[in-house]
């Protein structure tokens, strides 16, 4: 199985702040990536998928970059709504595998 | 809109069994892979199943393969999770999910239901 590392596993920020998190694939996985965002007591929602690509109706304060094993999701001017769990995914092979997730909390 | 929306969840004993429904709309069902995604309590997300948008083929993560099957009927816009054996470590709550790409294209969930919550416990 792929195994997705992601990191840091919480990460503290203030709004405004710009923060990034990582997701390291234990192979190549090209570009089959997805990030999704979780709030507490809610279902996961899909904020980008094929590393860069925004899903419908998310802000463009969410940026994916990376390809092969590494891979990274930046947030711009966090806002309040933002401080809440992220997972990466990868897709390229079975079984799909999660990173562990980041818990982005207010500083 | 797509709706997704999670049924058959409850408390069993270990070694129990259980099924869970997924009733879908909104989209063409039967031309999209379906997945169920578990996540135990205060934990991570961790993929279960996915069958794809005929029923032709299933796949399985490695704690449930033997115990769990995937199911669906798409005249009534439906899949299943049938849990089998169940475990303490089966407790979660259960999410199915729509793939992203049509037909036979493993790939990303565009939409999740609000999931339905297994306990395994004696």
């Amino acid at each position: 199985d792929i195994q997705m590392t992601q990191s840091p596993s919480t990460l503290s920020a203030s709004v405004g702040d710009s923060v990034t998190i990582t997701c390291r694939a234990s192979q190549s996985i090209g570009t089959s990536l997805a990030w999704y965002q979780q709030k507490p007591g809610k279902a996961p929602e899909l904020l980008i998928y094929q590393v860069s690509t925004l899903q419908i109706g998310v802000p463009s304060r969410f940026i994916g970059r990376g390809s092969g094993t590494e891979f990274t999701l930046t947030i711009s001017n966090l806002q309040p709504v933002d401080f809440t769990s992220y997972y990466c995914q990868q897709y390229n092979r079975f079984p799909p595998t999660f990173g562990q997730g980041t818990k982005v909390e207010v500083k | 809109q797509v709706q997704l929306v999670e049924s058959g969840g409850g408390v069993v004993q270990p070694g129990g069994s259980l099924r869970l429904s997924c009733a879908a709309s909104g989209f063409t069902f039967s031309m999209y892979g379906m997945h169920w995604v578990r996540q135990a309590p205060g934990k991570g997300l961790e993929w279960v199943a996915l069958i794809w948008s005929d029923g032709t083929e299933k796949f399985y993560g490695d704690s449930v393969k033997g115990r769990f099957t995937i199911s669906r009927d798409n005249s009534k816009n439906t899949v299943y999770l049938q849990m089998n054996s169940l475990r303490d470590d089966d407790t979660a709550v259960y999410y199915c999910a729509k793939n992203q790409e049509n037909y036979y294209d493993l790939s990303s969930s565009d939409y999740w239901g609000r999931g339905t919550l297994v306990t395994v416990s004696s």
